[in-house]
């Protein structure tokens, strides 16, 4: 059973237009929602999180929108720069530690 | 600190062989976290350690996988024996003691060919 559902699978935006990336979850004992950013080669690295308390985080460009009653919540990545192009993965942490959805490819065209 | 490392960052083996897979935490995390990545699956979680110990190994595919936390500093996840549909990239990560809403830093991944 997925735990964490993300989509779409992959994403082509043109620079300077808005990402949108999106999550729904069903255990609604996941109390954390981090989302990582992963190029080739690399690991996955946290890019920005969020608390179900919480129905929205903006940390520069990137901004995470949480929807508790729903149990969704997505990504927006405002004026898309191709240094974001990679591949984006949303998660959710509960006692067993992190699930993460099956990520999502960013390409963004100059 | 240097991060998570693992190694090594490329293995290929023959199947039938056995292949050990290695992972330095950060010093001072107390959990540890196998994944696996593949284009059909996306990253897994194998199996989580918190202070040593296994709490939940769900993720692991098969009794061909097994995985150890001797001590604090080191984690080893073992295929034995390795088949090609293991091929991935294999993935530690650790994270800190304060809580589980905290950010695991991940190495850069062992990735494994079996052939």
């Amino acid at each position: 059973q997925q735990q964490v559902k993300q989509s779409p699978q992959s994403l082509i935006v043109q620079k300077g237009g808005i990402s949108i990336i999106n999550c729904a979850y069903e255990n609604t004992a996941f109390d954390y929602f981090p989302w990582y950013q992963q190029f080739p080669g690399k690991g996955p690295a946290l890019l920005i999180a969020i608390r179900p308390d919480v129905s929205e985080k903006k940390e520069g460009r990137f901004t995470i929108s949480f929807n508790k009653s729903a149990k969704q919540f997505s990504l927006h990545i405002m004026d898309s720069q191709p240094g974001d192009s990679a591949t984006y993965f949303c998660a959710a942490i509960g006692m067993g530690g992190l699930t993460f959805g099956k990520g999502t490819h960013l390409i963004i065209q100059p | 600190d240097a991060g998570v490392i693992q190694s090594p960052r490329h293995e290929v083996t023959e199947m039938g062989q056995e292949v050990t897979l290695r992972c330095k935490p950060i010093s001072g995390h107390n959990s540890l976290f196998w994944y696996r990545q593949t284009m059909m699956r996306g990253l897994e979680l194998l199996i989580y350690f918190n202070n040593n110990v296994p709490i939940d190994d769900s993720g692991m595919p098969e009794d061909r996988f097994s995985a150890k936390m001797p001590n604090a500093s080191f984690s080893t996840l073992k295929i034995q024996p390795s088949e090609p549909r293991d091929s991935a990239v294999y993935f530690c990560a650790s994270s800190s003691p304060s809580g589980h809403n905290t950010e695991a830093f991940f190495g850069q991944g062992t990735r494994l060919t079996v052939v």
